[in-house]
């Protein structure tokens, strides 16, 4: 059974770079048909995903809209992990932070999520 | 992008009742390859994060209890709780995917509550 656990800090400046890591235990990144995401849930922005990594004979990463030019989702295959990397963030950002691993166009396992607040 | 819009908000109703929870795509959710609707639904109690119950508008993930079924096509979408148990009590979302490009959204979420 597949089991996903987020790390990092619960509290961020704004302007500075937000950085969490997910480590998987009980799958890989080279399972077939998987993929590797993050998702936020904020009161004002409700569920939003953010990004994703996956591997099919190459790497390749997608974006939201919202977040594309500050996000940067990258994958330690040694370690089984995977961070999210968000620049120049503002209290906007302020949310609860999951990974999650996309199967057949939906999210089918999650990490419990970390909070992060950026606040000075 | 495309938008995606439930109803009701929320929704309080008795145990042993039927609740339907509805979702509305602006854009068809049609994926002309494997002719599936890429939607899905999911249950979030609070302080937990959200449980896949529903993928491909109407397959049931593993492990989810039979009285709760998905369906619908193209745009509009219906999730089905077919005898409320107080487990039940929770929010409940749907999500597409759309491409290109590829893009996650998620609905507003309906309240339920016995």
């Amino acid at each position: 059974q597949v089991q996903l656990q987020e790390s990092g800090p619960g509290l961020v400046k704004p302007s500075q770079t937000l950085s969490l890591t997910c480590a998987i235990s009980g799958d890989n990144f080279f399972t077939t048909g998987t993929a590797w995401n993050w998702i936020r849930q904020s009161p004002s922005r409700g569920l939003e995903w953010l990004g994703r990594t996956y591997y099919r004979s190459g790497w390749y990463y997608d974006y939201a809209t919202s977040v594309r030019g500050r996000a940067t989702v990258n994958e330690d295959t040694s370690k089984n992990q995977f961070s999210l990397h968000l620049k120049s963030v503002t209290p906007e950002d302020t949310a609860i932070y999951y990974c999650s691993r996309g199967r057949a166009s939906a999210f089918d396992s999650w990490g419990q999520g970390i909070l992060v607040t950026v606040s000075s | 992008d495309i938008v995606l819009t439930q109803s009701p908000d929320s929704l309080a109703l008795s145990l042993g009742e039927r609740a339907t929870i509805n979702c509305k795509s602006s854009q068809s959710l049609l994926y002309g390859s494997n002719n599936k609707n890429l939607l899905a639904w999911y249950q979030q109690k609070p302080g937990r994060p959200p449980k896949l119950l529903i993928y491909w508008a109407s397959t049931r993930e593993s492990g989810v209890p039979d009285r709760f079924s998905g369906s619908g096509s193209g745009t509009d979408f219906t999730l089905t709780i077919s005898s409320l148990q107080v487990e039940d009590v929770a929010v409940y979302y749907c999500q597409q995917y759309f491409n290109p490009p590829p893009e996650f959204s998620f609905g507003q979420g309906t309240k339920l509550e016995i």
